[in-house]
């Protein structure tokens, strides 16, 4: 199975950059997935890597070091919407079902 | 649809009673995901469809918990005999490709045993 790890909780300054680590263990790596979540609602998609190196969509910016294990989550220009739970999933293809195991995920909460 | 539709969003049980959680994927995915999300927590995996076919249960806590999607589309996860642990979210996911590559997740049946 997998190992995820990334930080409980982060805050940040609106308009400022934070960077959301996540490390991991698979045996069979086949991608990996960043989710956004807010309270109460459905994690919705925002990055997918399954290649090394950074991935940029608009202000958020993905990155991923297969032989390190670790991924990072990169939000730039900080908006108070931003303030959501960060999740690191990890698909492991070794059993054939392609199955993202989720991360604890990351709290953020952006002030002004 | 246009989005992953579970129902209700809402459901209160009492201890030993049996609920059904039902999940329209958008039309048209191939694989379908159930996850139980507790509160502060990420989603832990339930178990995974392709098409009818349940390729994976291994997550599922007990056998009370029972998952079906008998023509490919619809899912319904039901658990028998509810206990208090069960309370939790049951997030619902369907994503286009065999592989996965982006999972699509309903809003979530929010289970409260009392």
């Amino acid at each position: 199975g997998q190992n995820i790890d990334q930080p409980t909780e982060m805050t940040a300054t609106e308009g400022a950059i934070v960077q959301i680590n996540c490390t991991y263990q698979t045996s069979g790596f086949n991608g990996l997935f960043w989710y956004q979540q807010h309270a109460g609602e459905a994690p919705t998609f925002l990055s997918y890597n399954v290649l090394d190196g950074l991935e940029e969509k608009g202000r958020f910016s993905s990155f991923l070091s297969r032989s390190k294990g670790y991924s990072y989550l990169l939000l730039k220009e900080l908006q108070m919407k931003d303030s959501a739970s960060y999740l690191c999933a990890v698909r492991d293809a070794s059993g054939g079902s392609y199955i993202p195991t989720f991360g604890r995920g990351t709290s953020l909460i952006v002030h002004p | 649809g246009a989005g992953v539709s579970q129902s209700p969003r809402y459901k209160v049980a009492k201890r030993g009673q049996d609920v059904a959680l039902r999940c329209d994927p958008i039309s048209g995915h191939v694989s379908l995901f159930w996850y139980q999300q507790a509160l502060g927590q990420g989603p832990e995996f339930l178990t995974y469809f392709q098409n009818e076919a349940q390729l994976d249960k291994s997550g599922l806590p007990s056998d009370r918990f029972f998952a079906e999607r008998p023509e490919g589309s619809v899912s319904t996860l039901k658990i028998q005999r509810t206990q208090q642990e069960d309370s939790a979210v049951y997030l619902c996911a369907s994503s286009f490709s065999y592989s996965g590559t982006e999972a699509f997740f309903g809003q979530g049946t929010r289970l409260t045993v009392v």
